[in-house]
């Protein structure tokens, strides 16, 4: 069974950083491009962020261009969001998502983990 | 930028109900269209991708049809079960994931 398990979602002020963490099992890793989709309550979801297979090119939503980034590791088939500058607007569930195809622009969302809350607020 | 638009926004409806709703891309998307399932509390699951093909294990009762700018998602008699809000996807266009605005569908 696949699983996708993100951690590292707590409240934090204005301005400060914060590191989101996915473990994820039961699946390929390295044969699948991985995202980032938030979700503030009440609203759809929002791509955020996404990453090929081999880390070569990664993809950014102009919300968050310069103060996310995006990273995996292979070899402990991991995914982490590593977000500045943190803004009220970034309050949200964060999502680890497994895409159908091994680059970051397929965009078949097919598997999600259970979402990790992010709220800023002082 | 691409917009995704839904209709309707919730509906409500009986147990055995066919229930059809619909999307709208403002520009052509082909058939890169995927429908979510959002059940409350829960992460968004992949029912349907590519417009028409049912992803594995999701049952029969849903099905996708479309291409270009206008698809929809229809359950064919509507179960307890599938209590949820319903989101559309595309992906033609980067980014990767513009999303609808949701449908919720309540019991009657």
């Amino acid at each position: 069974e696949e699983q996708l398990v993100e951690s590292g979602g707590l409240l934090v002020q204005p301005g400060r950083s914060l590191r989101l963490s996915c473990a994820t099992s039961g699946f390929n890793f390295r044969d699948h491009a991985m995202h980032w989709v938030r979700q503030a309550p009440g609203k759809a979801p929002e791509w955020v962020s996404g990453i090929n297979w081999n880390s070569i090119s990664l993809g950014y939503a102009d919300s968050v261009k310069g103060r996310f980034t995006i990273s995996r590791d292979n070899a402990k088939s991991s995914l982490d969001l590593e977000i500045s500058s943190l803004r009220r607007e970034d309050t949200a569930f964060y999502y680890c998502v497994k895409d159908a195809f091994n680059f970051w622009s397929g965009g078949r969302f097919e598997s999600w983990g259970q979402g990790t809350l992010v709220t800023v607020s002082s | 930028d691409m917009q995704m638009t839904q209709s309707p926004s919730s509906l409500s409806a009986s147990v055995g109900d066919r229930v059809i709703i619909t999307c709208q891309a403002s520009q052509d998307t082909r058939n890169y269209i995927n429908w979510y399932q959002q059940r409350p509390g829960k992460a968004p699951k992949l029912l349907i991708y590519d417009a028409s093909n049912l992803q594995t294990g999701v049952p029969s009762r849903f099905s996708g049809s479309g291409f270009g700018t206008d698809f929809t998602l229809t359950i064919s008699s509507l179960q307890p079960d599938d209590i949820a809000t319903y989101y559309c996807q595309q992906y033609d266009n980067l980014p990767p994931g513009t999303f609808g605005p949701g449908t919720k569908v309540d019991l009657k």
